[in-house]
């Protein structure tokens, strides 16, 4: 069965960074696009970028662009998810969510990664 | 503000039926046929209960349906469950560089 494995909880200082990730197992890591998605307390979810695992290519949301960086490691099928130059509002939970095979939509998705940003 | 506007709440009995609506623009609903729902309940990973509008995937129960009319997506549960009582968020495809728009997300309960 298809498994999302996220790390722990992270709490965080502003101004830092932080690195989530989110291993796979169960299917072929490499033959899946990999998203991220945060949902911050109270708000809706929000798209932050996808990655090609077999490529590495990247792309991210406008709003992320510049202070996100989403990496892979085919030797591990793990996928990371750095988000720099923390702030408050970054509070969130973070998840990682594989992208159906041709389609547009989500089908296995991580438990979830709460980032507290607090001083 | 998300993208998509959904009802913040809505309840029901069990063995009653409920529809939430998803609202977007001809950008990303009323644009692709790709619009998709999940299930979120504490403590577990979000669960894709619709795909492609109206496509259930293997292992959802077929109580979930959903619809599309322009740029307003619906959710259908029928038979309501007590474990259907979840936030229920909808999603769609937007094109680049948007690439995908959520829903602020609809608290379901069942009374």
């Amino acid at each position: 069965q298809e498994q999302l494995e996220q790390s722990g909880a992270e709490m965080k200082t502003p101004g830092a960074s932080v690195k989530v990730s989110c291993k796979a197992s169960g299917y072929n890591f490499i033959n899946y696009d990999i998203s991220w998605v945060r949902q911050a307390p109270g708000q809706g979810l929000e798209w932050m970028g996808w990655m090609n695992p077999s490529s590495g290519n990247t792309d991210y949301a406008q709003r992320f662009q510049g202070r996100v960086a989403m990496t892979r490691s085919t030797s591990t099928d793990t996928a990371y998810m750095e988000l720099r130059s923390l702030r408050s509002d970054d509070t969130a939970m973070y998840y990682c969510a594989r992208r159906r095979r041709s389609g547009w939509s989500f089908d296995s998705w991580g438990q979830g990664t709460l980032v507290t940003v607090s001083s | 503000q998300s993208a998509l506007t959904q009802p913040a709440s809505v309840s029901g009995s069990p063995g009653q039926s409920i529809a939430i609506s998803c609202t977007g623009t001809s950008n990303d609903i009323g644009a692709y046929n790709v619009v998709s729902w999940y299930q979120l309940q504490p403590g577990k990973a979000p669960k894709l209960i619709i795909y492609d509008v109206n496509e259930g995937p293997s292992g959802v129960s077929n109580r979930f349906s959903g619809s599309k009319s322009g740029n307003t997506a619906s959710l259908t549960i029928s038979d309501l469950q007590p474990e259907d009582e979840a936030d229920y968020f909808c999603c769609s495809y937007a094109g680049t560089p948007t690439y995908w728009v959520f829903g602020g997300g609809t608290k379901l309960t069942v009374l």
